[in-house]
C-alpha cells in the first residue's frame, strides 16, 4: 500500500514570508493527489487536487498555489503568507479509479505569526 | 458535488458506553461512503467504508451501514474505550473522485 510523506511536521512563519510544503508518495503510480486544510476546530477544506503531472485544479480562490512536478510529488506554495493561512495542511492520495479510499499524510501544522 | 451533514459535537462519554454519530448525505447516484478518524495531532486514517446499499463497514469495533433509503451512514460502537477519543469524519466519494468531508465530530471518552 502507499505511504505518504509530508514535511515539515510543524512550521512557524511570519506574515509575508514564502511557503513551500512538500508531499511525496511511495508505493503507487499515477495517483490522484490532494491538498486539504483543516482550520482549528473545523472540518477539512479541499484546496487543490491533481490527476497527473502538471495538472492542478483549485477548489477555492486563495493565497496558495500547488504544483506537481513529478508523478508522486505534490507541492503547496505561497509567495506571501497571511495570518489566515494558519492551519493543519494534509496531503492525500487516491490510488485508482474504483472505490479506493483516500490515504492521508501526517500533516503539517502551520502557524503564521 | 456531494454534501454531508454530521452530528455536531463535542460528544463526551464514559468508558464502555454506546456511541452513535449520525451522518446523512446528499448525492447523485450511490457514492461510496467512508468514515475517517483523526487522533490528536495526526492525519486522518480510514476507519471503515461501504461501497453499495446495505453494505456494512466494520473495523475496530465500529460499524456503519449504507442506508440508501435514508441516505445515511451512521457510525456506531457498542463499548467505547479511552483510546477511541478522536475526531470522526463522514465522507461520501463524489463522482469526480473527491471526498466531501463533514465538519467532524469530536469524541472524548472518560475513564
Amino acid at each position: 500500500s502507499q505511504t505518504i510523506h509530508q514535511w515539515p511536521a510543524t512550521l512557524v512563519q511570519p506574515v509575508g514570508s514564502p511557503l513551500s510544503l512538500e508531499c511525496t508518495v511511495e508505493g503507487t503510480s499515477n495517483p490522484n493527489l490532494y491538498w486539504y486544510r483543516q482550520a482549528a476546530g473545523r472540518g477539512l477544506q479541499l484546496l487543490f487536487y491533481s490527476v497527473g503531472i502538471g495538472q492542478i485544479s483549485s477548489e477555492v480562490p486563495q493565497n496558495l498555489s500547488a504544483s506537481r512536478p513529478q508523478d508522486r510529488q505534490f507541492i503547496l506554495s505561497s509567495k506571501k503568507l497571511l495570518l489566515s493561512d494558519s492551519g493543519f495542511y494534509l496531503c492525500a492520495c487516491m490510488n485508482g479509479w474504483d472505490n479506493s479510499p483516500l490515504h492521508f499524510g501526517n500533516g503539517t501544522r502551520l502557524t503564521v505569526t | 458535488g456531494n454534501s454531508v451533514t454530521q452530528m455536531e459535537g463535542p460528544v463526551t462519554l464514559s468508558e464502555e458506553a454506546f456511541l452513535t454519530i449520525n451522518c446523512t448525505y446528499t448525492a447523485t447516484g450511490y457514492p461510496s461512503l467512508f468514515w475517517y478518524v483523526q487522533y490528536p495531532g495526526e492525519g486522518l486514517q480510514l476507519l471503515l467504508k461501504a461501497t453499495k446499499a446495505d453494505d456494512k463497514g466494520s473495523n475496530k469495533g465500529f460499524e456503519a451501514t449504507y442506508r440508501k433509503e435514508t441516505t445515511s451512514f451512521h457510525l456506531e460502537k457498542g463499548s467505547v474505550q479511552v483510546s477511541d477519543s478522536a475526531v470522526y469524519f463522514c465522507a461520501p466519494l463524489n463522482n469526480d473522485y473527491k471526498l466531501s468531508f463533514g465538519a467532524g465530530t469530536t469524541v472524548t471518552v472518560r475513564a
